[in-house]
């Protein structure tokens, strides 16, 4: 258990749809950064929150965007989605400080989109 | 930009053989390096890391890596393997000096382990 919770599990969506993933971490997790993993890749960092603010990016485009609240929860918006968008969107957690140095990760919200 | 390279993408194994999966990454700067698992259906969890000192890293179930700076490698070994190793193995790298946390992730070898 790794006490990051994410929802929903599984969701089918729409070409040009838009779509939000929601993910709960450990109280006091104030990094959270979101990973994208296509069928058969390894995950694919998409960015990164720490208190709210947008701390780090990877080669995603703008209409992929997020969200963090105060109490610990988070949000991945995806809009205008494509056929490529389709993959398991994993949250990931960690503390501040050396307790940061382990990673937890949830089970992830599986999409596709037709 | 990092990326790291698994040799293998699918490794099938009886049981007791040994296993070691490579594990090669590109970035000329200080790295943490990280070893994940992902049983089917399930989260991905951190099996060892490396972060500073001894090169061998001892972690769960039995794992163990190595990390040879000259050979930017960061190879995984158990050197018996169960059933219940059958799962994907996912190599990991972060830039120790950068600001987010960012990993990079290399593609996967799928470990299967015939009883």
């Amino acid at each position: 258990e790794t006490g990051v919770t994410q929802s929903p599990t599984h969701l089918i969506k729409t070409r040009g749809q838009q779509v939000t993933l929601r993910c709960s971490s450990q109280s006091g997790h104030n990094t959270v950064s979101w990973y994208q993993q296509a069928l058969g890749q390894g995950p694919q960092f998409i960015f990164q929150y720490y208190r709210e603010e947008e701390n780090g990016r990877g080669n995603f485009p703008p209409r992929f965007s997020g969200l963090q609240f105060p109490n610990y929860s988070s949000e991945l918006n995806v809009n205008a989605l494509e056929l490529d968008d389709s993959a398991l969107y994993l949250c990931a957690s960690r503390g501040d400080g050396n307790s940061g140095n382990t990673i937890y990760f949830g089970e992830g919200s599986w999409l596709t989109v037709v | 930009a990092q990326s790291v390279s698994q040799h293998n993408h699918h490794v099938i194994l009886s049981e007791a053989a040994s296993l070691e999966l490579g594990c090669n990454y590109s970035y000329g700067g200080t790295v943490n390096l990280f070893w994940y698992v992902q049983y089917p259906g399930q989260h991905l969890q951190l099996l060892l890391k490396y972060f500073s000192g001894d090169p061998l890293v001892k972690g769960i179930k039995g794992f163990e890596a190595e990390f040879i700076k000259s050979k930017f490698s960061f190879n995984l070994r158990k050197p018996s393997v169960q059933w219940s190793d059958t799962a994907e193995y996912f190599c990991a790298v972060r830039d120790s000096g950068a600001g987010s946390y960012q990993l990079t992730f290399g593609k996967g070898t799928k470990l299967s382990v015939i009883p």
